[in-house]
């Protein structure tokens, strides 16, 4: 099956850095990618939409400024988490979407990468 | 916004069967997804509807009504192993948004 890789999958850092989690999807081009966070024993909260070559969708709620999402190439995207404090500490999930070559056995299906635990001191 | 409603917590025994509901209030809906968490995993594809009715995948089940708004997962002979959190997912706007619900945490005891 599909294959989304997640880099780092734990990552600690010091208040006021920035930290970068890259997904790649490594068979497959990825048209559109998910970024999630996901709290400690809370479900999956979608953070922003990515499409190649254009800006992202943000949710209501998450701030652009802070999350710098990029999606360059078909089978990268990455997420940046500028001037992290405690607070942004979570699991950070990306999942990626292909482009359509079957449509009859296509189910639209999300492949997630492995996550990225961010603890920021 | 998107309203995706389903229990919190169930129990069941090994061997037996149970079924996670979930309700959905969304625009643009274009196919619901279970997914199957360990915890500190990532999540993992169990099925998918997209039409009214039943999908079965060997130990698992889906059903979609979409008048109603309305999914469940059935997980029959239940093991040790299916202890996780299911969470419902639905995918709205042509693909380009994916919601997922709250997720329902299941213990399965011996």
């Amino acid at each position: 099956g599909a294959v989304v890789s997640q880099h780092p999958s734990r990552v600690i850092c010091k208040s006021g850095t920035s930290v970068k989690i890259e997904c790649r999807s490594l068979d497959f081009q990825a048209t559109t990618m998910f970024w999630y966070r996901q709290f400690p024993k809370q479900s999956l909260m979608l953070m922003a939409t990515s499409n190649e070559g254009s800006k992202a969708t943000y949710e209501q709620g998450v701030e652009k400024d802070k999350f710098l999402i990029n999606h360059a190439s078909l089978t990268l995207s990455t997420l940046t988490v500028t001037s992290a404090h405690p607070e942004d500490s979570s699991f950070y999930i990306c999942s990626a979407r292909g482009r359509q070559a079957q449509p009859q056995t296509n189910t639209g299906e999300l492949f997630f990468g492995e996550g990225s635990r961010l603890t920021v001191l | 916004g998107q309203n995706i409603d389903q229990p919190t917590e169930m129990t069941a025994t090994e061997g037996a069967i149970v079924q996670i509901n979930c309700t959905y209030q969304t625009s643009g809906f274009n196919g619901l997804f279970w997914y199957q968490q360990h915890a500190g995993e990532a999540p993992t594809f169990l099925s998918y509807n997209v039409l009214d009715g039943l999908e079965e995948k060997g130990r698992f089940s889906s059903f979609l009504s979409r008048s109603k708004g309305y999914s469940y997962l059935l997980l029959k002979e239940l093991q040790m192993k299916d202890s996780a959190s299911y969470l419902c997912a639905v995918l709205l706007y042509n693909f380009n948004k994916f919601y997922f619900g709250s997720g329902t945490k299941l213990n399965v005891k011996p």
